[in-house]
């Protein structure tokens, strides 16, 4: 049982390339998260899929767009990558009331 | 609206005394609430949840937390700091109504734990 798991762990894109960060889990969970931590900010909801099949924007969804593949995987795609979108991004589901993460993506965009 | 306030960014602590981390919150409904922690380059564990039942909620690792609705607070203590417990710690509010998904993180507290 993988729990959550997030790919790439690290990745060095330059302003303007696209990317997409794929993450799965193994326990049957419904509801899917992506957040990004940025130091002294806590972390903030992108986006959310409560199903699948349904997606949700979050707090702090511009440059970013995601897909409910099925109900393993959510994925986040950055189409054109900036600066500011430089952090560290954290997958999660939820199941009996608590979120589950996974070890998140380190994204430097140069 | 929900929020979640937790009242100190750093706090510092010698090994073997007391730990006490300060979180406050808001919301319209009756809440669940959470601690999670962090350790260097790592995820985020789950340390204990509140969701209605007892008010003094005990987690892993010897932390607990009190429920006080009057204060609407949800304070983190540990009455004997280890120096495996440097970390950053949030406190997480998710308003319990059906249908409801997102959950409201604090900005973290970074526990030093001093030799």
């Amino acid at each position: 049982n993988a729990g959550v798991t997030q790919t790439p762990k690290f990745q060095v894109l330059k302003t303007g390339q696209s990317m997409t960060l794929q993450c799965a889990q193994d326990m049957n969970h419904n509801s899917m998260y992506w957040y990004r931590q940025d130091p002294g900010m806590g972390l903030r909801l992108i986006y959310y899929s409560a199903s699948e099949g349904t997606t949700d924007k979050g707090e702090v969804p511009n440059g970013y767009n995601v897909s409910r593949l099925n109900k393993r995987e959510f994925s986040l795609r950055l189409e054109s990558a900036a600066p500011s979108q430089t952090s560290v991004y954290f997958c999660a589901s939820r199941g009996q009331g608590e979120q589950f993460f996974g070890p998140g993506t380190r994204l430097t965009v140069l | 609206a929900q929020s979640v306030t937790q009242l100190d960014s750093h706090v510092s602590v010698s090994e073997g005394t007391p730990v006490l981390l300060r979180c406050n919150y808001s919301s319209s409904y009756s809440p669940s609430l959470f601690w999670y922690v962090q350790h260097p380059n790592k995820g985020l564990q789950l340390l204990l949840k509140y969701t209605s039942a007892a008010t003094l909620v005990k987690g892993i690792n010897g932390f607990e937390a009190e429920f006080k609705k009057s204060e609407t607070s949800f304070h983190l203590t540990k009455p004997s700091a280890h120096m495996s417990d440097a970390a950053e710690y949030f406190c997480v509010v998710s308003p319990s109504t059906s249908g409801t998904y997102k959950y409201i993180f604090g900005t973290g507290t970074r526990l030093k734990v001093l030799a």
